[in-house]
């Protein structure tokens, strides 16, 4: 079983909707926990760490739930400039290794 | 600063050819790792370093080498290239005091092996 999981969609939303992904990571004592968001034939870049709280940046927002092993981002009023691909990030110390999803697709349409 | 740089951006090898792809960064971190991106199976990492003379191997190290002489250069050679290694190659970097922090990217390198 892979350590984090993400439905690859495609996810096809009209501007202005909302919409939410779900990542699931099999190892329990993950630490740090992360989204980022890959444009196409780019590299990957931070769009934001998720913590044990919540937190939110302007139209996202990021939730941890450590006891059902799941990390969500929630996109409000989406634009065009959207459109990528978006890939949960999860860290445990073991190993010292990052263990990515393998992304899922967003495409926001007028 | 530059951020985390590699070259080349393209590439083409031939079966059996052997060559280094460079990474460098400038921002001083402790961590630097190399990943291979290929369609339908995200980013996957080869080997990475937690400081100058420390490597480790990642999911998938076969058929590519490592070191870390210095802070700044983390090079991946590929001993003997194989169609099996045409990928997307990404260099990344973090800080890893007080916890694990952002990973920056490089531009990436296409590699085709024919």
């Amino acid at each position: 079983r892979k350590e984090v999981e993400q439905d690859p969609g495609p996810f096809n939303v009209p501007e202005g909707a909302t919409v939410a992904f779900n990542c699931t990571y099999s190892n329990s004592a993950s630490q740090s926990f992360f989204w980022y968001r890959q444009d196409c034939r780019k590299e990957p870049k931070l769009l934001m760490s998720v913590y044990s709280s919540g937190n939110e940046d302007g139209r996202f927002t990021a939730q941890l739930n450590r006891a059902s092993q799941y990390i969500s981002l929630l996109i409000r009023d989406s634009k065009l400039s959207d459109s990528a691909t978006y890939l949960c990030v999860v860290f445990s110390n073991s190993g010292y290794a990052l263990n990515f999803g393998k992304g899922t697709s967003l495409l926001v349409t007028p | 600063n530059a951020g985390v740089t590699q070259t080349p951006k393209f590439q083409v090898l031939k079966t059996g050819q052997s060559m280094t792809l460079q990474c460098a960064q400038d921002m001083n971190h402790e961590y630097m790792s190399w990943y291979r991106q290929d369609p339908g199976m995200g980013l996957r990492l080869i080997h990475y370093s937690v400081g100058a003379g420390i490597t480790d191997q990642g999911e998938v190290p076969n058929g590519y080498n490592v070191s870390r002489s210095t802070t700044e250069d983390f090079p991946l050679r590929l001993l003997s290239a194989a169609p099996s290694q045409t990928s997307v190659y990404f260099c990344a970097s973090s800080s890893v005091s007080g916890g694990f922090n952002e990973q920056f990217f490089g531009p990436g390198t296409r590699l085709t092996v024919l």
